[in-house]
């Protein structure tokens, strides 16, 4: 069966300091990879989204980015973090095919002070 | 641009009443339709989906429904319990080569005893 597993599950970091959430899907090959947010109390924000090794679509500018080095591995990054930047980050994965279920990982709890 | 909403954004029912919410969508290649439920501190977690080609679809306590002319969807929730408590989303998947899905903006259940 297929398995998503993001890291860390928190972090506190300081404004200025870089950022690394990593993200790990097993149990299948070439999936549609993605990134949200969500601040405290609100819907899910769509970052980035990924249909292959190298590809990434960006949804929202911002200081963040993202990178797909392997087939099932997604990073989120930030050379500088805001404190805008504190929120929920969620993992996500589908099939390669349009029209499939979204499955979220465990989520990531980013504090930015 | 492509967008979902959803209504309402808090609701409160009785127990053993029945909630309803509603999604309207914009893309009308839309053609998958997921609900989830995300309690508080975790991931939001698949609860039922229909496909274009569907009207209705129910499960147990939950049933969805699709008018695609009217491009909007609903969720039917009978017979409420204390744990229906939670904010539940609901999703387009955007078809045009892109495999996206963008959510609503989430509703707060509660369910009182």
């Amino acid at each position: 069966s297929q398995t998503i597993h993001q890291w860390p599950a928190t972090l506190v970091q300081p404004v200025g300091s870089p950022l690394s959430l990593e993200c790990t899907v097993e149990g299948t090959s070439n999936p549609n990879l993605y990134w949200y947010r969500q601040a405290a109390g609100r819907g899910l924000q769509l970052l980035f989204y990924s249909v292959g090794i190298g590809q990434i679509s960006s949804e929202v500018p911002q200081n963040l980015s993202a990178s797909r080095p392997q087939d099932r591995q997604f990073i989120l990054s930030s050379k500088k973090l805001l404190l805008s930047d504190s929120g929920f980050y969620l993992c996500a994965w589908s099939e390669r095919v349009s029209g499939n279920t979204i499955y979220f990982g465990e989520g990531s709890w980013l504090t930015v002070v | 641009g492509e967008n979902v909403e959803q209504h309402p954004s808090t609701l409160s029912v009785q127990e053993g009443d029945s909630a309803v919410i509603k999604c309207t969508y914009s893309d009308s290649a839309s053609n998958y339709f997921p609900w989830y439920k995300q309690e508080l501190g975790k991931r939001p977690q698949l609860i039922i989906d229909i496909r274009s080609n569907v009207g209705e679809k129910k499960d147990q306590r939950i049933a969805v429904t699709l008018n695609k002319t009217a491009k909007h969807f609903s969720l039917h929730i009978t017979e409420t319990q204390p744990e229906d408590s939670a904010v539940y989303f609901c999703a387009a998947s955007l078809t045009s080569g892109t495999y996206k899905y963008i959510f609503g903006t989430g509703t707060r259940l509660k369910v009182l005893a």
